[in-house]
């Protein structure tokens, strides 16, 4: 059974570009969220979908968006790259109805210059 | 606002040195505790679920306790594999998914 999967593995970009990074859940789920997570901190939730809609929203700015498609795998880009973007991603999916365990893929590490 | 604190944040013991890690939360209702170990440059690993004051779940070396305010994780007689960062996160009742993390417990295991 194949777990949750990320692409790609590392990115490096410049300030300014902007990023898509994509993700695939664990096998039998339908709900993906995002996490941001700094280096020496706890992951930091971004947003959350389900069945193709934003259910629920960090603390995060608009240049953060994301989709989810029909297959449940999802994408966040990130427009107009800030230095302070820098960090690992990571997706992380659950099987919804009433269980609540999210388990987490390998993470995307995206670098700044 | 929901929040996790965990102490310390790194602990250093000898293999066979048992200790415990706390995570104390504030939460509007808690609807469950997460306990996960994340090994560096990889993404978290799910250990534990709790859901109620009381609760406690085992794993091998792993033993995970649930008061009102704090979550325990006992060690027992550590091996240096056991070596990474522990994170613990709640989730509130009402409908939020999210997770909300603690900045985690660096733990290293010397032989």
């Amino acid at each position: 059974d194949a777990g949750v999967t990320q692409s790609p593995t590392h990115l490096i970009k410049t300030r300014g570009q902007q990023v898509t990074l994509r993700c695939s859940p664990k096998s039998g789920h339908d709900t993906v969220s995002w996490y941001q997570q700094a280096l020496g901190q706890g992951p930091q939730f971004i947003f959350q979908y389900y069945e193709e809609e934003e259910r629920q929203r960090g603390n995060f700015p608009d240049r953060f968006s994301g989709h989810q498609f029909p297959n449940y795998s999802s994408e966040l880009n990130v427009n107009a790259l800030l230095l302070g973007d820098s960090a690992l991603y990571l997706c992380a999916s659950s099987p919804g109805a009433g269980t609540y365990e999210q388990y987490f893929g390998p993470g995307t590490r995206l670098t700044v210059t | 606002e929901d929040q996790v604190t965990q102490s310390p944040e790194a602990l250093r013991l000898q293999e066979g040195e048992s200790s415990s890690l706390n995570c104390s939360y504030t939460v509007s209702g808690l609807r469950g505790l997460f306990w996960y170990r994340q090994d560096p440059g990889k993404g978290p690993e799910f250990l534990f679920t709790l859901y109620s004051a009381g609760e406690e779940k085992e794993k091998e070396r792993l033993k995970a306790t649930l008061t009102k305010k704090e979550s325990f994780l006992h060690i027992t007689a550590p091996k240096p594999e056991d070596s990474a960062t522990y994170l613990c996160a709640v989730q509130a009742a009402g409908g939020s998914e999210k997770l909300v993390f603690g900045k985690g417990m660096k733990l290293t295991v010397n032989p």
